[in-house]
């Protein structure tokens, strides 16, 4: 029973370009979270979804930023014209139903150069 | 404004010795976890407490959830050096969503052999 898929593992991308960071969640879960971790600070909630919907995207910087968990594929966090402090690791985490139990990916980690 | 405060930041203990980590808040939450991240991993979860007052073992370690529902700890008894990590304290405000979670600031934990 495979974990939480998230790739790339690492991504390094200029000022300006466009980052995208995609996660499988475990078989059978149905929800999915996106987390950042800035170095020195903890896990700071960004959206939640679940398929083909946007429940809570409280956490989610109003610019450049979004995320979407189509029907078929991966859920993916699209970071547009990137900027040095967008760099941190980016967590996935999915639960099968809407329960308090969160399975983290190993996570993505943005470099901004 | 952090929600939820852990102490200490940084912990370097022998091999062998008891340790006790803490994590407090003003804010009541329906259920709080524990996990633990090793560097360059996803955190994995340790444990959920749900009632107040209400201890769980897993092993060498003790989690405690207050009676009020605002703080909780850990406790390992004899600490072994694949003890060592971040251990991070998350929990669901109680009338929030079950599955935002509010992570706290962490403790890093080494344990020297």
């Amino acid at each position: 029973n495979a974990g939480v898929m998230q790739n790339p593992r690492h991504l390094v991308r200029r000022r300006g370009q466009e980052a995208r960071l995609r996660c499988s969640p475990m078989k059978g879960h149905s929800h999915v979270y996106w987390y950042r971790q800035l170095p020195e600070e903890g896990l700071k909630f960004m959206v939640y979804l679940q398929k083909e919907n946007i429940i809570d995207e409280s956490g989610m910087p109003k610019e450049r930023f979004s995320a979407e968990f189509p029907k078929e594929g991966p859920s993916i966090l699209r970071i547009q014209q990137v900027v040095r402090g967008d760099s941190a690791a980016y967590f996935c985490a999915s639960s099968p139903i809407h329960s308090g139990e969160l399975f983290f990916g190993e996570g993505s980690r943005l470099t901004v150069l | 404004t952090q929600l939820l405060e852990q102490s200490p930041q940084f912990l370097s203990i022998q091999e062998g010795e008891n340790l006790t980590v803490y994590c407090n808040s003003s804010s009541v939450f329906s259920s709080l976890q524990w996990y633990r991240q090793e560097p360059g991993e996803g955190p994995v979860l340790l444990v959920t407490v749900v009632t107040g007052g209400e201890v769980k073992k897993l092993k060498r370690l003790t989690f405690q959830f207050g009676d009020a529902r605002k703080d909780s700890s850990l406790h390992i008894t004899a600490a072994q050096p694949g003890d060592t990590g971040l251990y991070l304290c998350a929990g669901s405000l109680l009338g929030g969503a079950t599955n935002k979670l509010i992570f706290g600031t962490g403790t890093l934990l080494a344990v020297q052999p």
